[in-house]
């Protein structure tokens, strides 16, 4: 089984500012990694995903993330945040045989100007 | 590309009607579509899993003869909620997984909101 966890539900920032939205993941096999955005009203979008190779990959909007699995972990980054990213994020993870998700309970980033 | 369209977004019904959500994969085959329920500032949590051509497969807790799901082809899946009544109101969200795509990778809809009065 997998789980995931959020460690922040909500993350307050101002414009311009760098923020970190942090995930921890279990699982007992090989892991894949999302990182996923709704703004309000909408489904998923998909900002970036690590399915194998290099730990650092780069989505859309800026954002970042690196996987890092002896502490299994996979935060998501961005320099430079704006007031259009404010949204609710999720990470989730996959593995095994049965092609499902488990999503971690979100975090909610607020941008101020 | 992989595009997955929703519709309606939204719709309101009265109690005891049902209800008929499309889940459409408009630029990949879809061999997997998943439904999700969202409640407001929660989590997404899948409700069943269904394969083209085969039964979905649902997840504990979720009443078969209430939502059924229908995978008929490669791009269309539907969701009927039978005898809507107002604890069915949610978002209802699905997304797909298909051919030429990582087996994980998984695009969603922009989601349908039900109320049910």
């Amino acid at each position: 089984a997998q789980s995931v966890t959020q460690l922040d539900s909500q993350v307050p920032v101002f414009e311009e500012a760098p923020v970190e939205l942090r995930c921890n993941y279990s699982s007992s096999v090989s892991v894949y990694l999302f990182w996923y955005v709704q703004y309000p009203n909408q489904g998923l979008q998909l900002l970036l995903k690590y399915l194998s190779g290099s730990t650092l990959v780069k989505g859309i909007n800026g954002f970042e993330a690196e996987f890092n699995k002896s502490q299994t972990s996979f935060h998501l980054r961005k320099p430079s945040v704006h007031i259009s990213d404010t949204a609710e994020y999720f990470c989730a993870v996959g593995g095994g045989s049965n092609y499902k998700l488990t999503f971690g309970k979100g975090t909610l980033l607020t941008v101020n100007p | 590309g992989a595009v997955v369209s929703q519709h309606p977004s939204w719709v309101i019904c009265k109690s005891g009607t049902s209800v008929k959500i499309e889940c459409r994969s408009l630029d990949f085959q879809a061999t997997t579509m998943f439904w999700y329920r969202q409640f407001p500032k929660q989590s997404l949590m899948l409700m069943a899993t269904s394969n083209e051509g085969s039964k979905a497969t649902y997840e504990q807790g979720v009443e078969k003869d209430k939502f059924l799901i229908n995978h008929a082809s490669l791009t269309l899946s539907t969701l009927t909620v039978t005898s809507a009544h107002p604890e069915d109101s949610s978002f209802y969200i699905c997304s797909a997984r298909g051919l030429g795509l990582h087996p994980y990778e998984q695009y969603f809809g922009p989601g349908t909101r039900l109320t049910v009065t």
